[in-house]
């Protein structure tokens, strides 16, 4: 069965670093998604991303956090220069018809 | 944004029990809903969603919505250790295609 791949699983940065977050949606879906996830608090959206561009994007998404799709399969998450509460589990998902797929998630720890 | 609410819980139950998850939402323009399983440190896993009133089921589980009053339930059947985890229900805001906007999840604990 297709499955949203994210890669690492697990990465560590210090403050200030520029982290990417990277993702493989599942090949014939058309939207595409971050969210992250706070420990202990609720998933919450970051952007949207549907034709090669952004369409929509949260509060969160400040001018520190970038989208590409810089291929075919790829989808990656910039944040150029991390914080400590950019800490947190973040979520690549893509939707088939109203079902929203995500993938197992990339653990940021910004120390 | 308190649009999608939940008991958080934890709510624990023996094996083989009927669980009974419950959301409410306050937002009118939300139409379709879905269930996600999240194991610890894991992504939502979808379980199912829905779109109009009335129930859904699939296997152990149904999802039922009464739009009336704004309440959404998931029902697992002859629940098993390996259905503990934290459940979530979302809701699309706007179109089946925008963000979905999360219920704090509740932790379910199914006691051998």
């Amino acid at each position: 069965e297709p499955e949203v791949t994210q890669t690492p699983s697990h990465q560590v940065t210090q403050m200030g670093q520029e982290v990417i977050l990277r993702c493989v949606p599942i090949s014939n879906h058309l939207y595409f998604y971050w969210y992250r996830q706070i420990l202990g608090q609720k998933v919450e959206f970051l952007v949207s991303f549907y034709n090669n561009e952004i369409s929509e994007k949260s509060e969160i998404f400040d001018d520190q956090f970038s989208v590409e799709r810089p291929d075919g399969s790829n989808f990656t998450l910039k944040i150029r220069s991390t914080k400590l509460e950019d800490s947190a589990m973040y979520f690549c998902a893509s939707i088939s018809f109203y079902e929203q797929y995500f993938g197992p998630g990339t653990r940021l720890t910004v120390t | 944004q308190k649009e999608v609410e939940q008991d958080p819980g934890p709510l624990s139950v023996p094996e083989g029990a009927i669980v009974s998850l419950n959301c409410t939402y306050s937002n009118s323009a939300f139409q379709y809903f879905m269930w996600y399983r999240q194991y610890s440190r894991k992504g939502p896993e979808l379980l199912m969603y829905t779109y109009s009133s009335g129930n859904k089921e699939d296997g152990r589980f149904t999802a039922q919505v009464d739009k009336s009053s704004k309440y959404i339930s998931l029902f697992i059947r002859d629940s098993q250790p390996s259905d503990s985890a934290t459940y979530l229900c979302a809701a699309p805001y706007g179109g089946a295609t925008n963000k979905l906007i999360f219920g704090t999840g509740t932790l379910l604990a199914v006691q051998p």
